[in-house]
């Protein structure tokens, strides 16, 4: 089946420093792949759309020079959280579709957490 | 897309069938109705999807009522692994954005 794969599933970094995300389709290519965040007990939110070759498409309220979002092949997509604060800490998850009418798959998720 | 309503949480004893409930009232002739879920740390995981006939593959089953107003996953025999946060979203098929509700948290009991 269709596999995503994320990089790395955790990290702990000092605040004001980036942090890089990636998000591989392994087994498939992906035009767009999409970016979310959870908190603690809370559901995942869409942060943004990522498109191959072209600019992503951020959600409402989401800073797009906080996250850089670059999609410059058609399996890698990376997600950078420019200097980092504590209150960015969260999981971040990202997902593929295979192919038009195709379910999402995801990615096991980037803990992030920001000292 | 369509909103959901789902129970916030629900209990299941071990090797029962675990039947979660989903409403989508306001659903659409050209949505699709898709569940996932969530194992905790970890990214939610398909499960299936339907239109407006009955689906079943290895995982689950999809029962969707006539008017598609509503529709019901279940987990024929329920394990302890599955216990999880399971989300039911409706969605447009062309469309891929994933909006996720708050779910139901499915504890499967010993």
């Amino acid at each position: 089946g269709a596999v995503v794969s994320q990089h790395p599933s955790w990290v702990i970094c000092k605040s004001g420093t980036s942090v890089k995300i990636e998000c591989r389709s392994l087994d498939f290519q992906a035009t767009t792949m999409f970016w979310y965040r959870q908190f603690p007990k809370q559901s995942l939110m869409l942060m943004a759309t990522s498109n191959e070759g072209s600019k992503a498409t951020y959600e409402q309220g989401v800073e797009k020079d906080k996250f850089l979002i670059n999609h410059a092949s058609l399996t890698l997509s990376t997600l950078t959280v420019t200097s980092a604060h504590p209150e960015d800490s969260s999981f971040y998850i990202c997902s593929a579709s295979p192919g038009f009418g195709q379910p999402q798959h995801f990615g096991d998720g980037t803990r992030l957490s920001i000292l | 897309d369509a909103k959901t309503t789902q129970p916030p949480s629900m209990d299941c004893a071990e090797g029962r069938a675990a039947n979660l409930p989903c409403n989508h009232s306001t659903i659409s002739g050209n949505e699709y109705v898709y569940w996932y879920r969530q194992i905790h740390s970890q990214g939610p995981q398909y499960i299936i999807h339907g239109l407006k006939n009955n689906e079943t593959n290895e995982m689950a089953s999809l029962i969707i009522t006539e008017d598609r107003k509503s529709s019901t996953l279940i987990l024929p025999h329920a394990t302890l692994r599955d216990t999880a946060v399971y989300y039911c979203i409706v969605r447009i098929q062309g469309a891929q954005k994933l909006v996720f509700g708050q779910g139901t948290r499915l504890t499967i009991n010993p």
